[in-house]
């Protein structure tokens, strides 16, 4: 069973700074990896997809990158804003796709 | 529909009785899954689905779970004989197959949040 783990758990930053979250699994067998993120009582909304071939994607200020075969991504936030505060989660997709248990990331204003 | 559609919303049930929570994917997706989310906690994987059928139910906490798929599309989970540590937030999500020139994105439905009293 893929193993998901995210460092760290918590993060607290002032507006404006850049910070990198990360991720790693156990299981480098995937199709793809995705990063989503959770606003607190409600769903999961995508943020970026990063197929198994591929080593890097962009969205905006959201930088991800791949490296598969050890197992490991990173999403990176550029000038952080509050409205980044929420719960992000990355979820590597094989026949199944785990979750670890997320880096909960406050903003300061 | 434009996305997953979970229902209902909200469900607040009494102890020892029945509950089916429902999901419908987006469609043409042939991957669904079912997770759990107690408060404050990560998602716990529950089952898996290809099509109509569930190659991996090892998240199934108890027997008292199940799910069914039918059509490959809708799915619903039923909890018999509810307890209160059932309470959660129940979320779907689904995708196309891998190799499928859509892609695989995976995309969530609002969940459901159960509360047995």
């Amino acid at each position: 069973k893929q193993e998901v783990t995210q460092i760290p758990a918590a993060l607290s930053v002032p507006e404006g700074e850049n910070l990198v979250l990360n991720c790693s699994f156990t299981d480098s067998a995937i199709y793809n990896l995705q990063w989503f993120r959770q606003d607190p009582g409600k769903g999961l909304t995508s943020l970026l997809l990063i197929q198994s071939s591929q080593r890097e994607q962009t969205s905006g200020r959201l930088n991800a990158s791949l490296d598969k075969s050890s197992g490991r991504s990173t999403l990176y936030i550029a000038a952080s804003q509050p409205g980044d505060s929420a719960t992000y989660l990355c979820g590597p997709g094989a026949n199944n796709l785990f979750f670890g248990t997320g880096t909960r990331l406050t903003v300061i204003p | 529909g434009a996305g997953v559609s979970q229902s209902p919303s909200n469900k607040v049930t009494e102890k020892g009785k029945d509950v089916e929570l429902r999901c419908d994917p987006i469609s043409g997706h042939t991957a669904l899954y079912w997770y759990r989310q107690s408060l404050g906690q990560g998602l716990e994987f529950l089952i898996y689905f290809q099509g109509n059928s569930a190659p991996d139910k090892s998240g199934l906490p108890s027997d008292r779970f199940s799910a069914e798929r039918t059509g490959g599309s809708v799915s619903t989970l039923t909890i018999q004989r509810t307890q209160q540590e059932d309470s959660a937030v129940y979320l779907c999500a689904s995708s196309f197959n891998p190799g499928h020139p859509k892609g695989t994105e995976a995309f969530f439905g609002q969940g459901t949040r159960l509360t047995v009293v």
